[in-house]
């Protein structure tokens, strides 16, 4: 299985509501990821976890906030969005071995978040 | 032929043809580079990865060539086929751990039966 599954495929949301991304995998990565992508952009790295915990954080507003319940679940919560943060929000999750040796990272089918 | 429009570079071709798509990278430091192909309303797709120990690197199809002394990266897919249309990005990284990937700005193959 070299899937990453992320829920919902599509997301419609009010500037005042709140909601959340759901991220799996079941390839014993330890590390995993949230990229932030607009439309004919390049993914942009947003947030690191390794072994569940917060590495990296790219300088993402707090109206994003990370959760990594479990070293296969990784979401993201939303609150308080802006129409700017539409955008396609994708998951990856990669073999964190220890060394400093990257490794591929696999990618889930992303998010597509409009707010409204 | 090679086209840079309003938005993402296109590089047009016909079925059979071998692409070259290249990607000019920023980071000297950068020691894991990576070729995605993202088609649309998908996540990007590995295709093929290089250490920059190594200049060189075949798969199926593809092969990834580094040029470290001008920080350039090319990927060649061989008799390119009309499956092959996506975008394709080149991403780096530093020697880290984590795939904390840079992306370049991506390059749009369309081929025509």
């Amino acid at each position: 299985d070299t899937e990453v599954t992320q829920t919902p495929k599509h997301l419609v949301m009010g500037m005042t509501n709140k909601k959340s991304l759901k991220c799996e995998q079941h390839m014993g990565h330890r590390a995993m990821y949230w990229y932030k992508q607009k439309a004919k952009k390049p993914p942009e790295l947003m947030f690191v976890y390794s072994y569940e915990k917060l590495s990296i954080n790219e300088s993402v507003p707090s109206r994003f906030s990370p959760e990594c319940p479990n070293s296969s679940l990784l979401n993201l919560h939303l609150h308080a969005l802006q129409p700017e943060d539409s955008a396609l929000y994708l998951c990856a999750s990669s073999q964190e071995i220890g060394t400093t040796e990257n490794t591929e990272a696999f990618f889930g089918q992303g998010t597509r978040l409009t707010v409204v | 032929g090679e086209s840079v429009g309003l938005h993402l570079p296109t590089l047009s071709v016909q079925e059979g043809d071998n692409s070259i798509i290249n990607c000019a990278y920023s980071n000297s430091a950068s020691d894991y580079f990576i070729w995605y192909k993202q088609e649309s309303g998908k996540g990007p797709q590995f295709i093929i990865d290089i250490r920059s120990n190594m200049d060189k690197r075949q798969g199926q199809r593809v092969t990834v060539l580094l040029n470290k002394t001008v920080k350039h990266l090319s990927l060649q897919i061989a008799a390119t086929q009309p499956g092959d249309s996506a975008v394709y990005f080149c991403a780096e990284s530093p020697n880290s751990g984590y795939s904390t990937l840079t992306f370049g700005k991506g390059t749009m193959l369309l081929v025509s039966p």
